[in-house]
């Protein structure tokens, strides 16, 4: 069974462009979780999406902002992009809409960066 | 709020020794609490959750209300064990998980 699978793997962007990241959840998983690990910063919690609806939001500006559609993928999208959004963004899913309470698991990530 | 504390970014231990990876939290209620661990070019997954009481690869957690605490535990560390070590948090009113800073553990041969 294939894990949680994020796109692209590395993405490289302008300071005021919009970047795209996507993930894929393990299949049967309603839940998608975004994290941010940049440099120095551990992992902090972005977003959480469960049945299409964004359910908790981290303490990010709007200009993160995502979706998830019908089959459960979701979409982040960073707009206005500024150098310290460069980081590694993880994607995780998980069961049901207990949120993490259940096993989460984790994507290999999207490394992004901002020039 | 929820707050998850690993005082140590760095852990160095020789093989065959004890571990003790620290972790302290804050949360008003009663969390959840796991540990999630990252080897060397894979992805985060789950080690080990307080709720399932189970040992995995030789490691234990016991949560302890009164001092607030989650320390990962080892009798004998293996080489293997090399990685970084999350200490994790669900209030059970979030739904998500709130990390700490993470531990480097470093086993020596």
């Amino acid at each position: 069974e294939a894990g949680v699978t994020q796109s692209p793997t590395h993405l490289i962007k302008t300071r005021g462009q919009q970047a795209t990241l996507r993930c894929s959840p393990i299949s049967g998983h309603t839940s998608v979780y975004w994290y941010q690990q940049a440099l120095g910063l551990g992992l902090q919690f972005l977003l959480w999406y469960d049945e299409g609806e964004e359910r908790n939001r981290g303490n990010f500006p709007p200009r993160f902002s995502g979706r998830q559609f019908p089959n459960y993928s979701s979409e982040l999208n960073v707009n206005a992009l500024e150098l310290e959004d460069s980081a590694l963004y993880l994607c995780a899913s998980s069961l049901g809409s207990q949120g993490m309470e259940t096993e989460a698991f984790f994507g290999q990530g999207t490394r992004l960066t901002v020039v | 709020a929820q707050r998850v504390t690993q005082p140590e970014k760095l852990l160095s231990v020789f093989k065959g020794a004890p571990v003790e990876l620290k972790c302290n939290y804050s949360y008003s209620g009663s969390p959840e609490l796991f540990w999630y661990v990252q080897y060397s070019r894979q992805r985060l997954q789950l080690l080990l959750r307080h709720i399932s009481r189970e040992s995995i690869k030789g490691f234990t957690a016991d949560l302890n209300k009164g001092e607030t605490s989650f320390h990962l535990k080892k009798p004998f560390a293996q080489e293997e064990d090399s990685a970084m070590y999350y200490c994790a948090l669900v209030g059970t009113s979030y739904g998500k998980l709130t990390f700490g800073q993470g531990t480097i553990l470093t086993v020596h041969p």
